[in-house]
């Protein structure tokens, strides 16, 4: 059965600290990774990741991908309060690339 | 609409009522997701629709749990017999096509069986 882990479940952080998060996976046939904000109820999307070793960027955030080590992790730079929020991290199979598998996520709280 | 609207945004209800949840997607994406997020866990799979046929109910837990897309766009997610487990929010998610992992979300439907 296909599972994705994440750690920490959560973490606690001073606005300007940088922080990384991680996940990793066990998934037949995988396909992609992707990381998504969950603020209240609705999960926003932030990268998706096929490729090991390439880094995507965005602001503050940052992703990559390990495949030899079945992981990815997630970094934020320069935390603000507004980073306050669950990471969910989700793989897809080829099988059915459109079925995103979750993690329970690691929920972020960012202190002034 | 702007984004993916889900109605309503909270709903209670007594153990074994029946309930409908309503998901509008995205103007345009024929690809639309329900899943189900229980407190502390990650959103879990239940139905994917690719246009009006729905391409894989696999995720859906029981017979009691049954989901709709009749014109290709608006779906609604009906559940019979409701049960306290069944207390969770529900997550309706649309993308322009199926083979598209970036998901838009709605902000969910809270269910509270009592």
């Amino acid at each position: 059965e296909d599972k994705v882990v994440q750690s920490p479940l959560s973490l606690v952080v001073h606005e300007g600290d940088t922080v990384t998060l991680n996940c990793s996976y066990e998934v037949t046939n995988f396909r992609s990774l992707l990381w998504y904000k969950q603020e209240k109820k609705a999960p926003t999307f932030l990268f998706m990741l096929t490729s090991s070793g390439i880094e995507k960027k965005s602001g503050r955030l940052s992703s990559i991908l390990d495949k030899k080590e079945l992981s990815s992790i997630l970094n934020i730079t320069a935390t603000q309060t507004g980073d306050s929020a669950i990471y969910l991290c989700a793989a897809t199979n080829s099988n059915s690339g459109y079925a995103l598998n979750f993690g329970k996520g690691t929920s972020l709280l960012v202190t002034p | 609409g702007a984004g993916v609207s889900q109605t309503p945004s909270n709903k209670v209800t007594e153990k074994g009522k029946y309930v409908e949840l309503r998901c509008d997607p995205i103007s345009g994406h024929t690809a639309l997701y329900w899943y189900r997020q229980s407190l502390g866990q990650g959103p879990e799979f239940l139905i994917y629709f690719q246009g009006t046929g729905a391409a894989d109910d696999s995720g859906l837990p029981n017979d009691r749990f049954f989901a709709v897309r009749p014109e290709g766009s608006v779906s609604t997610l009906k559940i019979q017999r409701t049960e306290r487990g069944d207390s969770a929010v529900y997550l309706c998610a649309s993308s322009p096509t199926g083979d598209n992992e970036k998901l838009f979300f709605g902000s969910g439907t809270q269910l509270s069986v009592l």
